[in-house]
């Protein structure tokens, strides 16, 4: 079992969808959650991150942890056209070492 | 004004082949990283540097080499490329455990394709 599990997708919403986008993983000791996008050959960028359990919230987008069932979530409001991308979930261990999901590929259709 | 550049952006290469891919960094960070994405997006750590000094070497075979000149550059040299190395490489910097926070976030570069024929 992967340590950090993410459906690969593609997700495809029509413009102005709430997106959902979720990870799962396995080790309990995780304090800090990333959430990165990649754009097609680009790198990652990070995009937002949380700490231990809640939510967070930055404009469009609001990342939420739930530690008990270990379970990281991004949602994006008024999804938009320039959205469309790979979305990266890596909850960071106590080395600061990032452990990434396979990312999850958006569409969003104008 | 290019945080984190790698060059080359492309690499076509014959399999036995020795190459490297240089990694430069303008953040003034401590620590930088070499990834691996393969072909199903999975991004996965193989090297760290703080300050020059080797912090992280994942299971890697020793056919990849990083070197640290300064801690502004981190470069990867591989020997005798096979087929399976075929990915594309991130270059990684974050300002390290010295940034004294709890947690460290990382500027990656635009990433090097790597093909093997």
């Amino acid at each position: 079992q992967k340590e950090v599990e993410q459906d690969p997708g593609p997700l495809s919403v029509p413009e102005g969808a709430i997106v959902s986008l979720n990870c799962t993983y396995s080790n309990s000791a995780f304090q800090y959650f990333m959430w990165y996008r990649q754009y097609s050959r680009k790198g990652p960028e990070l995009l937002m991150y949380t700490y231990s359990s809640g939510n967070k919230e930055d404009g469009r987008f609001t990342a939420q942890v739930d530690k008990s069932s270990k379970y990281i979530s991004l949602f994006i409001r008024d999804s938009q056209p320039s959205d469309s991308a790979t979305y990266l979930c890596a909850p960071q261990d106590s080395s600061y070492k990032l452990i990434f999901g396979s990312g999850t590929r958006l569409l969003v259709r104008p | 004004d290019t945080a984190v550049s790698q060059t080359p952006k492309y690499l076509v290469t014959q399999m036995g082949n020795d190459k490297s891919i240089k990694c430069e960094q303008n953040l003034g960070h401590d620590t930088m990283y070499w990834y691996k994405q393969d072909s199903k997006k999975f991004l996965k750590i193989m090297f760290s540097y703080n300050n020059k000094e080797l912090i992280i070497n994942e299971t890697v075979p020793n056919r990849f080499s990083p070197k640290s000149p300064d801690k502004a550059h981190l470069n990867l040299h591989i020997n005798s490329l096979e087929l399976g190395d075929s990915a594309v490489y991130f270059c990684a910097s974050s300002q390290g455990r010295a940034s004294g926070g709890r947690t460290d976030t990382q500027y990656f570069g635009p990433g090097t394709r790597l093909t093997v024929l």
